[in-house]
Parts: C-alpha cells; structure tokens; sequence
C-alpha cells in the first residue's frame, strides 16, 4: 500500500519568508494529492488538489507542485504570517481507492 | 449553511461500555467518511457511505466497530466494548460526490474526542 511521508519535525520560520513543507510518497503516482490545514482541536480543512497532469497549482499565497518522477510534492506559503501556524497535512489516494489516506502532517510556527 | 456537526464534543467512558458517534453531513452530500486520529498521529480512514450503503468497511479496526447511515444523512459510529487503545479524535467528512473531481474536496466536522479510562 501506499506509505506517505511527511517530515515530523516541526519548521520554524519568520513571518514574511516563504515556508516549504514536503511530502513523499512511496509507491504508484496517484490520480491527484490534497493538502490540508489542522488547527488543535480541529478537523483538517482542505486548501489545494493537485492532479496527476498537473505540474503546479496556485491559490493566493499558497502554491503546490507536484514531481511524478521524485514522487513528491511541495507546499508552499509565501509572504508566511503567524496565522499559518497550524499542521498541514497531505493525502493521496491509494489502494486503488479514490479515498485519500492521509500523511502525519508537519507541523509549521512562524514567528512574528 | 452549515457545516459538518459532530457529537459529542467529548466522550468519557468506561472501559467495556458502548459508545455512539453521531455525524451531521452538509446537507446534500452523498459521501460521508468516518476517520480516527491518535495523538500526534494521522487520519486512520475507517469507513465510509456513498449514499447510505458502506462499500468499504475495510478500515474498520474490529467487529467492535460499526456505522450506519440513514436518509442519506446523519451517521452513526458505534464502538461496543470500548478499549483503552479507542481513545482518540473521531473526525467525520463529508463531500458532494464519492469520487474526488476537480474541487470535490471533504469538509470535516470538529471531531469527537474519545476517552476510555
């Protein structure tokens, strides 16, 4: 099955650069790969999705590309603020199924 | 509108009782998944309803797990002879169709937390 990586430690950035979170996944390219934001005590909320013939997705600040051949994508804020602090989870389909299974999420702290 | 709803917020319970879970879905979706998450961990897909028929039941963790759905709208997760190991964050979504298209994403609920002492 499907294994998804995401890096469990936690990326400190300062307000106004740019944060890159990375997911890796193991197995076949899936049909498309979601990012989503966990805030504590939340359910996640979803922010991009990103299909296979898709090389890069924009929505405002955030921005997510997507390499077949690494088998990895990026996320990324730009312009970061403390607001985004939250976990970012992503996920991907796997098994054949379209229902996504979801990575551990990397947690991210901006400082003002 | 509303979003999706879960109760209770928080469950304490003994270890051997039963519990349910209820999920209110955004109103005309027809799938609705159920997941788990442990502390510091990911989303465990457990089951999930296109309409109110379960095809894949296979994360389910044992027969002590069960869901249903009716009317095409609130769920039910059921744990029966609840065990330490259940305790965790139960998070209900729902999304319009059961396959993901191009915006077709899930819409979580705030989870209930479980605790089995």
């Amino acid at each position: 099955s499907q294994k998804i990586e995401q890096n469990s430690e936690a990326l400190n950035i300062q307000e106004g650069k740019t944060a890159t979170l990375t997911c890796n996944y193991t197995n076949y390219s899936p049909a498309y790969l979601q990012w989503y934001r966990q805030d504590p005590g939340r359910g996640p909320v979803f922010l991009l999705l990103i299909r296979e013939n898709e090389k890069e997705k924009r929505k405002e600040r955030l921005k997510v590309t997507f390499d077949t051949t690494l088998k990895q994508s990026l996320f990324h804020i730009t312009a970061s603020q403390p607001a985004d602090s939250a976990t970012y989870l992503c996920a991907l389909p796997s098994g054949g199924s379209y229902i996504p299974t979801f990575g551990r999420g990397t947690s991210l702290i901006v400082h003002p | 509108g509303a979003g999706v709803s879960q109760s209770p917020s928080n469950k304490v319970t003994e270890k051997g009782k039963d519990v349910e879970l209820r999920c209110d879905p955004i109103s005309g979706h027809t799938a609705l998944y159920w997941y788990r998450q442990r502390l510091g961990q990911g989303l465990e897909f457990l089951i999930y309803f296109q309409g109110n028929s379960a095809p894949d039941k296979s994360g389910l963790p044992s027969d002590r797990f069960s869901a249903e759905r009716t009317g095409e709208s609130v769920s039910t997760l059921t744990i029966q002879r609840t065990q330490q190991e259940d305790s965790a964050v139960y998070l209900c979504a729902s999304s319009l169709l059961e396959r993901v298209t191009s915006y077709n994403e899930q819409f979580f609920g705030p989870g209930t937390r479980l605790t089995v002492l």
